[in-house]
């Protein structure tokens, strides 16, 4: 069964420091998708993205978060400065073309440690 | 979306049929009822999707009454391994093409030996 993939599984990084968190959706999905989870709370939405461009995006998703698609197989979603809060969990999801559905699949998830 | 109320959490015994029940009193025409489920550690995993009166896969059961005011997950015989974070979402399929989902709290199934 086809799944998306996220790599690394855990980052630790300090503080101020970028962080590049890295997605292989599955290969026919169009829409992508980050939500984060900080420990003990729900699921958040942070953006999501087709056809090369951001689709929504959060009030989480500020001026340090970015997206991109670099090849015809990553998707990978940056925090440029990072801050103590921004650690949790970041999912990757995707979902069908035209799916008229709340299916998506995601990730296993990449564990951020902003310390 | 319309607003969600589930328990915050259940127990089970294994081998026991566990009922989720959602209230959504103020589900649109349009909206669509889905439910996730949540491993610890894991990333959430789409379930099961109805609109109205009863929905089977592999999985679960959904069942939707006629005025769609709530709705019930049913997981057969539960074993130790459905020990999870359900959750119950209901919104608009819009044609958009994608659909932001949007979590709540879900109910911590734990699942008893």
């Amino acid at each position: 069964e086809p799944e998306v993939t996220q790599t690394p599984s855990h980052q630790v990084t300090q503080m101020g420091q970028e962080v590049i968190l890295r997605c292989v959706p599955i290969s026919n999905h169009l829409y992508f998708y980050w939500y984060r989870q900080i420990l003990g709370q729900k699921v958040e939405f942070l953006v999501s993205f087709y056809n090369n461009e951001i689709s929504e995006k959060s009030e989480i998703f500020d001026d340090q978060f970015s997206v991109e698609r670099p090849d015809g197989s990553n998707f990978t979603l940056k925090i440029r400065s990072t801050k103590l809060e921004d650690s949790a969990m970041y999912f990757c999801a995707s979902s069908e073309a035209l799916a008229v559905s709340y299916e998506q699949y995601f990730g296993p998830g990449t564990r951020l440690t902003v310390t | 979306l319309a607003k969600t109320t589930q328990p915050i959490s259940m127990d089970s015994y294994e081998g026991q049929e566990v009922n989720i029940t959602c209230s959504h009193n103020n589900i649109a025409t349009n909206d669509y009822i889905t439910w996730y489920q949540q491993f610890p550690s894991q990333g959430p995993r789409f379930i099961i999707q109805g609109y109205k009166t009863k929905v089977t896969n592999e999985v679960a059961s959904l069942f939707i009454p006629a005025d769609r005011k709530s709705s019930t997950l049913s997981l057969p015989r539960v074993s130790l391994s459905d020990t999870a974070v359900y959750y119950c979402l209901v919104g608009d399929l819009h044609s958009g093409g994608y659909q932001k989902v949007t979590f709540g709290i879900g109910t911590k199934l734990q699942v008893i030996p």
